[in-house]
């Protein structure tokens, strides 16, 4: 398996622009998380996902940030409209179901974004 | 509150020496996983080691090693001959039964050759 996939890398946007980024889980997996890492902040959990469905959506900063898994292999984190203190690292991570021994979480590379 | 506590920003350490990486947590379960991540600069995070808390036994992976302490919720990270491949920033990480990974913030790790 390629592992999870997220694109793009670096996402440049300007303020008030809609930005979204796009993540692909390790095939098999049923969770899906999106963090956001700052230097300030460090790693956030900002939505997870289990078998498709929402589950803890509590740190999403605000309504300007969404996401969706329409299925198994895809999702999305849409941020409208961005602003610059939005810029931060955007990581994508999965784990599979079963029991505790699957709970190791793997990333993908990260997307990398500046809201100017 | 379940949190994950690493109280050294920065840490640095000889080529082939030994350096220790310190994080406490804190939770009320019983059941539970921690972890030690490690992010070079490529972003990329790679796992490095983890621990079931049932088990007393300390968990090793070739050079690292940690020191579990369930009672005082301590879970330091030992790595042993350090390479200059060491060099990364590590956060230590804990979850439960809601597979949420609760994060400390991180020590950036230099390897002084």
């Amino acid at each position: 398996d390629a592992g999870v996939i997220q694109s793009p890398r670096h996402e440049v946007t300007e303020m008030g622009q809609e930005v979204t980024l796009r993540c692909k889980p390790i095939s098999g997996h049923n969770s899906l998380f999106w963090y956001r890492q700052t230097m300030m902040r460090g790693l956030e959990l900002l939505i997870y996902f289990n078998n498709n469905v929402p589950i803890d959506d509590s740190g999403m900063p605000e309504d300007r940030f969404s996401a969706k898994m329409p299925n198994a292999s895809f999702s999305t984190l849409k941020i409208q409209p961005s602003e610059p203190r939005d810029s931060a690292v955007y990581f994508c991570a999965s784990n599979g179901p079963g029991d505790f021994w699957n709970t190791e979480a793997f990333f993908g590379q990260g997307t990398r974004l500046t809201v100017v | 509150a379940q949190t994950v506590t690493q109280s050294q920003p920065e840490m640095s350490v000889q080529e082939a020496e030994t350096v220790t990486l310190s994080c406490t947590y804190d939770t009320s379960e019983s059941d539970y996983y921690l972890f030690w991540y490690k992010q070079p600069p490529s972003r990329q995070m790679i796992l490095v080691i983890r621990q079931e808390a049932y088990k007393q036994q300390n968990a090793t992976e070739n050079r690292f090693s940690v020191n579990f302490q369930k009672a005082a919720k301590s879970f330091s990270l030992k790595i042993s001959d350090s390479q200059l491949g060491d060099a990364a920033m590590y956060f230590c990480a804990w979850t439960g039964n809601n597979r949420k990974l609760i994060w400390g913030l991180g020590t950036s790790l230099a390897v002084n050759p």
